[in-house]
């Protein structure tokens, strides 16, 4: 089955206390990209990838860090997580404009 | 730059009742439009796109979307609305800066359907 996967599902950290969210997926896609989702803000990018080893930053790239180093991962890294970091995550992945991206399922992070 | 939309944050509908959320873009080429559903506690599911073609297009669970170019509009809309739409809406285009597709989101329009 095509799809993105993420781990975990829900987080819960204290603030500065490194951790990673993965992201995997199986459909050979080139693009992938974070997302974080606040109430009344929609979905704000993060971060993106065309492709191995090609990361830049979108909208809210501030206290994020993520690598690429297969094609297939595209890992999420707090280094110091802060509290206005609580969010719900997504990560997605797109083989081209005309398909739109394939979302997963999101991880719930939350930073006391 | 690039950007969505959405004038209604929350909508609320009668069972039956026909539905429509408007989306607005602002994009100088032709855009590559989408519409998502993101019901409770889930990921975001591709309801529907546009890239070309006619311009009223047909998607998954009984949605339509028209897009209108001379309104920067891409709406989306059904007929009769179940109570299992009851879900957030996310209008979304594909920006082609810097050749990359990057999509950029509306904030959302929630739906509550009453029985």
């Amino acid at each position: 089955e095509a799809q993105v996967t993420q781990n975990p599902r829900y987080l819960i950290t204290v603030t500065g206390k490194k951790l990673t969210v993965t992201c995997s997926q199986n459909m050979n896609h080139e693009y992938m990209s974070w997302y974080r989702q606040d109430p009344g803000l929609g979905l704000r990018q993060i971060y993106y990838s065309m492709n191995v080893e090609v990361t830049d930053k979108g909208d809210v790239p501030e206290g994020y860090k993520v690598s690429r180093k297969e094609k297939r991962n595209f890992p999420l890294i707090l280094e110091s997580p802060s509290p206005n970091q609580t969010s719900l995550y997504f990560c997605a992945s797109s083989g081209s404009r005309v398909h739109g991206y394939t979302f997963g399922s999101g991880t719930r992070l939350t930073v006391v | 730059a690039q950007s969505v939309t959405q004038p209604d944050i929350h909508i609320t509908v009668s069972e039956g009742a026909s539905l429509e959320l408007r989306c607005n873009y602002s994009y100088g080429a032709t855009p590559y439009l989408f519409w998502y559903v993101q019901s409770p506690g889930q990921g975001l599911q591709l309801l529907l796109k546009y890239f070309s073609g006619d311009t009223l297009v047909q998607g998954i669970k009984g949605f339509e979307a028209e897009f209108k170019r001379s309104q920067s509009s891409f709406n989306l809309r059904k007929p009769s609305v179940h109570w299992s739409d009851a879900a957030e809406y996310f209008c979304a285009v594909v920006s082609d800066s810097g050749g990359y597709n990057m999509l950029i989101f509306g904030a959302g329009t929630r739906l509550a359907v009453h029985p």
